[in-house]
């Protein structure tokens, strides 16, 4: 019931399509649904996070949509850039928790 | 600064112990330690919500943490297994829902 479940492992695109990564969760109390971004050799970054209280949230090029009754969220990188190769971790935690469960990844590779 | 970590790199034989150190410049009160293995994503090893308040994660066997002071928690592995090569990261946060603040890993080799 703690798992975040994260496809695909891996990701293709070319340069100015959109990547799509899905998570889906079991757990009804996670209310913080943060993502971050990991570049090779460095640790994870916050890239943007979401409440389920709205449905989307958009900075920049990136957007998360979130459906409650499915019990999933998704990240799209709208013109994905080579730069945003990279791995990428969707997470869950809940007002009360001290533990994030973090997704098992996706490396995303944008080709030029 | 943000949170740093050492070593960056360490080459253990198998029943050696080893600490690994993280700092974090931003007097948050919350410290996490996780190991990265491909497939599995970021695992919680131990965490901590205070001096001297610490709390096992998922895989805490075979490692200890400490914190004596704010800025500093420490992870130990007692005696090394090849199970437990992986790269570490340490990371910290103000409070759980907010964004968590990474070092850049240790990777840490046991033969």
């Amino acid at each position: 019931q703690q798992q975040v479940k994260q496809s695909p492992q891996s990701l293709i695109v070319q340069k100015g399509g959109i990547s799509i990564i899905n998570c889906a969760y079991e757990n009804t109390a996670f209310d913080y649904f943060p993502w971050y971004q990991q570049f090779p050799g460095k640790g994870p970054a916050l890239l943007i996070a979401i409440r389920p209280d709205v449905s989307e949230k958009k900075e920049g090029r990136f957007t998360i949509s979130f459906n409650k009754s499915a019990k999933q969220f998704s990240l799209h990188i709208m013109d994905s850039q080579p730069g945003d190769s990279a791995t990428y971790f969707c997470a869950a935690n809940y007002t009360g928790g001290f533990k994030t469960i973090f997704g098992a990844g996706t490396r995303l590779f944008v080709k030029a | 600064a943000g949170v740093t970590q050492t070593p960056k790199f360490r080459v253990l034989k198998t029943g050696q112990s080893m600490t690994l150190l993280c700092a974090q410049d931003m007097n948050h009160e919350y410290m996490y330690w996780y190991r990265q293995d491909p497939g599995h994503g970021l695992r919680l090893i131990h965490y901590s919500y205070g001096v001297k308040d610490t709390d096992k994660g998922e895989v805490s066997d075979g490692y200890s943490v400490s914190r004596s002071k704010t800025e500093d928690f420490l992870l130990t592995l007692e005696s090394a297994t090849s199970s437990q090569t992986s790269v570490y990261f340490c990371a910290s946060s103000q409070n759980p829902l907010q964004p968590q603040h990474f070092g850049d890993g240790t990777r840490l080799s046991i033969l």
